[in-house]
């Protein structure tokens, strides 16, 4: 059925380092992929958004990186932080549905 | 701050009660979704609506029901509650199906 995975569950860096969290969708019929931050007892935060036309999409030191043909998504994040510690969602969509189909989630944890 | 309210924070109850979980959505947003995160479930849609009408269903159990009012608040009813319903419930909102969907600080539900 439909998924969204993610490859690896904790990614642990050092501050100032870049991350990449990776996720993989399975869904062909998606066109659009979203990207949310959530840390301990909050609701998910929007953090960038990219549509099937595009390959690449860059916001405040993040970047969100699309493969259609491997079915696969990425999110950069520049000079980690330690507030960038928190859960990682990638979610996608048709965007005539609406509904979003979330990935499990990763992990970051930013040593200072 | 999303913009998107929930109330309450925390709800404490028993098996078999019904509880009512209320969002207000932001200012403009047209469309309502209602999320569910559980440990083992992950982030799982439950259902949408949009001005005031169901626009799609999720894995949402016979139990569950919502509307969405005149005004765009909306409400979420869990009735025969279960240990198994002990989760975080979060809703989002849109200005459009398609859009994208800000999150609210959601609701702990935990079934005694």
């Amino acid at each position: 059925g439909e998924s969204v995975g993610l490859h690896l569950p904790t990614l642990s860096v050092q501050e100032g380092d870049n991350s990449i969290i990776n996720c993989a969708y399975s869904n062909s019929a998606s066109d659009y992929f979203i990207w949310y931050k959530q840390e301990s007892g909050k609701g998910p935060q929007f953090i960038i958004d990219i549509r099937s036309n595009m390959d690449k999409r860059q916001g405040q030191r993040v970047t969100v990186l699309l493969n259609k043909t491997v079915k696969h998504l990425s999110l950069q994040i520049a000079a980690t932080q330690p507030g960038d510690s928190a859960v990682y969602f990638c979610a996608e969509s048709i965007r005539q549905g609406g509904k979003l189909i979330f990935g499990q989630g990763t992990e970051l944890s930013v040593k200072p | 701050d999303s913009g998107v309210t929930q109330t309450p924070k925390h709800l404490i109850t028993a098996t078999g009660q019904r509880v009512t979980l209320r969002c207000s959505p932001r200012s403009g947003d047209l469309s309502v979704y209602w999320y569910q995160q559980s440990l083992d479930q992950g982030l799982q849609f439950l259902i949408q609506y949009y001005n005031g009408e169901e626009r799609a269903k999720g894995n949402i159990l016979e139990r569950f029901s919502a509307q969405q009012f005149p005004d765009l608040h909306s409400e979420l009813n869990l009735s025969s509650l279960e240990l198994g319903d002990s989760a975080l419930y979060f809703c989002a909102s849109s200005v459009d199906f398609g859009e994208t969907q800000y999150f609210g600080p959601g609701t702990r539900l935990l079934v005694l």
